[in-house]
């Protein structure tokens, strides 16, 4: 049962444009929902993370808005780089002692046009 | 800081036989998580060891077990291997202190080739 549903699957946007990817979570009880960028022959690192008290939260060009009624998550990338051309993952997790399990969704190729 | 080591990057075994890898976490870091990688069911969540002891656990088969030392270095293990456990295993470490916004730093992972 997956848990957690990312789109796109794969995603080109042109340098300077808006990258936006969306999750969806089913289960209620999620209450931490990081955003992970993973280079090939690389593991995945954080990018940004959110807790569901907070409709949005910025850091630099990466922006997460979370909807909790509608149980989504987005993450968008401002004037996007070639340098951002990479596997981007979100995830959620439940509770203190469940915060190191995450639950992933399946990934989103993002490729960056120069 | 050092960052997760995880040894080695890469493996081939057959089918049939074990192996066993192993993770360094970062210094100070008591929480180590275990994530399998595959292209059909992308990172799933194995197991996670918190002091010493099994703190969470994922969806997979007895064959799969781990373990963690004193100085928090873990270690898992696959037994009875099936050609299924071709992947890219994750290991991922955190302060594990409890607090929301336990970030988790992942390993670059080892390749694990079942033929």
């Amino acid at each position: 049962q997956q848990q957690v549903k990312q789109s796109p699957q794969s995603l080109i946007v042109q340098k300077g444009g808006i990258s936006i990817i969306n999750c969806a979570y089913e289960n209620t009880a999620f209450d931490y929902f990081p955003w992970y960028q993973q280079f090939p022959g690389k593991g995945p690192a954080l990018l940004i993370a959110i807790r569901p008290d907070v409709s949005e939260k910025k850091e630099g060009r990466f922006t997460i808005s979370f909807n909790k009624s509608a149980k989504q998550f987005s993450l968008h990338i401002m004037d996007s780089q070639p340098g951002d051309s990479a596997t981007y993952f979100c995830a959620a997790s439940k509770g203190i002692q469940g915060a190191q399990k995450l639950v992933f969704g399946q990934g989103t190729r993002l490729t960056i046009n120069p | 800081k050092a960052g997760v080591t995880q040894t080695p990057r890469y493996l081939i075994k057959t089918r049939g036989q074990q192996v066993t890898l192993s993770c360094s976490p970062i210094s100070g870091h008591r929480s180590v998580s275990w994530y399998q990688q595959t292209p059909g069911q992308g990172l799933q969540f194995l197991f996670e060891y918190f002091s010493e002891t099994q703190r969470n656990k994922g969806n997979f088969p007895g064959r799969f077990s781990g373990r963690q030392f004193s100085n928090s270095r873990s270690e898992m293990n696959v037994s009875t291997l099936e050609l299924g456990d071709s992947a890219l295993y994750l290991c991922a470490s955190s302060s594990g202190t409890g607090k929301f916004d336990n970030e988790q730093f992942f390993g670059p992972g080892t390749r694990l080739t079942v033929l």
